[in-house]
């Protein structure tokens, strides 16, 4: 159980384009869901903090107008990457945490490329 | 921002070898976390140590956290080629989980 499914695995934009990421639980229900930008031989940094019905807590220095968070329902997340740049490229993991508490699962992460 | 501080940054050990890495914390826990990264995969939940525990193990993993020290380690005891990822330890001092800088581990056979 707890599976978290993250869509799509990889994607090649052009600059000044928007990507949507997903973030879905599959068998659980996530009521808050988390988003994290890794650049590569980096560890995870958390952009945002996103509860259902909610609007996300970015933190400092991410820009909430560049990266729109939606926590529509408590199975879905979506991070859009908007007005694209080469230095946005990275890879975007999501991870939500259970409603009973118990845990945190992550997704298998999107690796962007914005040429 | 990061809790953690992993060290070594990068470890290369014989396969049968033990590897030990150390991470270091900046504020009060209820429990620590040890996870593994594939490169350029997602996370794997490797094991979790609450702040009223000193050891754990599971199967060849041992973590150790000390608390006065703000200190974990984790060791994973015969190495295999297939141990070969990136190691974090994570904490959340809110809700979200932080992470440290990592260690990256190699393995070779």
């Amino acid at each position: 159980g707890a599976v978290v499914s993250q869509h799509p695995s990889w994607v090649i934009c052009k600059s000044g384009t928007s990507v949507k990421i997903e973030c879905r639980s599959l068998d659980f229900q996530a009521t808050t869901m988390f988003w994290y930008r890794q650049f590569p031989k980096q560890s995870l940094m958390l952009m945002a903090t996103s509860n259902e019905g909610s609007k996300a807590t970015y933190e400092q220095g991410v820009e909430k107008d560049k990266f729109l968070i939606n926590h529509a329902s408590l199975t879905l997340s979506t991070l859009t990457v908007t007005s694209a740049h080469p230095e946005d490229s990275s890879f975007y993991i999501c991870s939500a945490s259970r409603r009973d508490g118990y845990g945190y699962t992550f997704g298998s992460g999107t690796r962007l490329t914005v040429v | 921002s990061q809790q953690g501080e992993e060290d070594p940054q990068a470890l290369s050990i014989q396969e049968g070898e033990n590897a030990t890495m150390n991470c270091s914390y900046k504020t009060s826990i209820n429990n620590l976390q040890w996870y593994r990264q594939n490169s350029g995969r997602g996370l794997v939940h490797l094991i979790l140590i609450r702040s009223n525990e000193r050891e754990k193990h599971s199967g060849r993993l041992r973590v150790t956290l000390d608390t006065s020290k703000k200190s974990s380690s984790l060791l994973i005891t015969a190495s295999r080629a297939a141990d070969t990822a990136s190691y974090f330890c994570a904490t959340h001092p809110q809700t979200a989980l932080i992470f440290g800088k990592g260690t990256t581990l190699s393995v070779s056979s």
